[in-house]
């Protein structure tokens, strides 16, 4: 099994939708969470970073983690064609300890919104 | 301010022969962390410098992959003997805290293909 479980999908929608994308993880030791989106050819960009247990918006996107369940979230509100991309979860145990920051990724949902 | 850069962006080489990838990071960043992600997976962690020492290594598959740092700046990652099960895009990420608390600026890649 996995540390990081995310659904590969792809997962197409129509412009406007909201867009769940979700991940499941196994190590309890994960503190630091993040969502990274990462378009065709290019390196991977962040987009919400979570320190902890609670929910953070930005803008569209909203990101929530519960530790409790060893589950994170991100929504896209209005979704747009700009945001057909590869999304992925990515988290860290951080500072302390020898794990110095190293992430652990998901797989990657491959979304498409359509016009 | 230039970002993280990686050369070359494409490498094809025949089964055996030796490869080198370079890694830029962001003026300043003290950590550097090298990810591979083979076709339609996630990034895998490779390994993580904290100026020019390398303290975590776990991730380098085999004894075929080394890397170095320099100056406290370029990295050079390297592939001995390449094997098909070596294709994929290599990744290089640099922060600018110790142990990475903060974003990894992530470069463009490089896509490596044996044949």
């Amino acid at each position: 099994q996995k540390e990081v479980e995310q659904d590969p999908g792809p997962l197409s929608v129509p412009e406007g939708a909201i867009v769940s994308l979700n991940c499941t993880y196994s190590n309890s030791a994960f503190q630091y969470f993040m969502w990274y989106r990462q378009y065709s050819r290019k390196g991977p960009e962040l987009l919400m970073y979570t320190y902890s247990s609670g929910n953070k918006e930005d803008g569209r996107f909203t990101a929530q983690v519960d530790k409790s369940s060893k589950y994170i979230s991100l929504f896209i509100r209005d979704s747009q064609p700009s945001d057909s991309a590869t999304y992925l979860c990515a988290m860290s145990e951080g500072a302390g300890g020898t794990s110095y920051g190293k992430l652990t990724f998901g797989q990657g949902t491959i979304l498409t919104v359509h016009p | 301010g230039a970002g993280v850069s990686q050369s070359p962006s494409n490498k094809v080489t025949e089964k055996g022969k030796d490869v080198e990838l370079r890694c830029d990071p962001i003026s300043g960043h003290t950590a550097l962390y090298w990810y591979r992600q083979r076709l339609g997976q996630g990034l895998e962690f490779l390994i993580y410098f904290q100026g020019n020492s390398a303290p975590d290594k776990s991730g380098l598959p085999s004894d075929r992959f080394s890397a170095e740092r320099t100056g406290e700046s370029v990295s050079t990652l390297t592939i001995q003997r390449t094997q098909q099960e070596d294709s994929a895009v290599y990744l290089c990420a640099s922060t600018q805290t110790r142990f990475a608390e903060g974003e990894q600026f992530f470069g463009p890649g490089t896509r490596l293909t044996v044949l």
